[in-house]
């Protein structure tokens, strides 16, 4: 099993909707967990971090945590074509003084 | 506050040069990693520095591949007897652990190597 999980995807969203991406990851003992996005040739750039249960908004994005079934998701709504990326997950803590980082998924947001 | 800067952007090598990498994080991050990604993957984790200390290193890191951070400042990645096999992306991120893990890494713009 891998320590972080996600659907490789493609995720295919019109326009205006919502995208939802998922991960799971192994180590209950994990602390915090971030979202990055990463443009195709370009480096990953951070757009969220939680580490509470709960759900955490900032402007059109929304992650959401449930450590109980050790699951994290972000939400994009009002998708845009400039949204069209590869998000990653990535989670801190436990056993690990680093971030673990998931495949990710590539997320096509179409006009 | 320039961010994380690495260079070159882009090395394209003969299989069997050493090549050398340099990351300089944001001036008051103590931390500094080393990431490859390669195609369709996430991030693969390297190494790692406190300071000027290695605090810890991947198994899956050969002993052709070395790093350093003299005074604690900038970074280098060597590589040793390049492989085809090393082509791939290196990513270099620094964070501060005053701020706490909630602020994550911040990632430079990376170095693209391909071994021909």
């Amino acid at each position: 099993q891998k320590e972080v999980e996600q659907n490789s995807g493609p995720l295919s969203v019109p326009e205006g909707a919502i995208a939802s991406l998922n991960c799971t990851y192994s180590d209950r003992g994990s602390q915090s967990f971030f979202w990055y996005r990463q443009y195709s040739g370009k480096s990953p750039e951070l757009i969220m971090f939680i580490y509470s249960n709960g759900d955490k908004e900032d402007g059109r994005f929304t992650a959401q945590l449930n450590k109980a079934s050790q699951y994290v998701s972000l939400l994009i709504r009002d998708s845009q074509p400039s949204d069209s990326a590869t998000y990653l997950c990535a989670v801190y803590g436990g056993a690990t003084n680093k971030l673990i980082f998931g495949t990710g998924t590539l997320l096509a947001v179409q006009p | 506050d320039t961010g994380v800067s690495q260079d070159p952007r882009h090395k394209i090598t003969k299989r069997g040069q050493n090549v050398t990498f340099r990351c300089d994080p944001i001036s008051e991050h103590n931390r500094l990693y080393w990431y490859r990604q390669t195609l369709g993957q996430g991030p693969e984790f390297l190494t790692y520095f406190q300071n000027e200390a290695q605090l810890e290193k991947s198994r899956l890191l050969s002993d052709r591949f070395s790093a350093e951070r003299p005074k604690g400042s900038f970074s280098t990645l060597e590589i040793q007897r390049t492989e085809q096999g090393d082509s791939a992306m290196y990513l270099c991120a620094s964070s501060s652990t005053t701020r706490g893990w909630n602020y994550g890494y911040t990632f430079g713009s990376g170095t693209r190597l391909t071994v021909v």
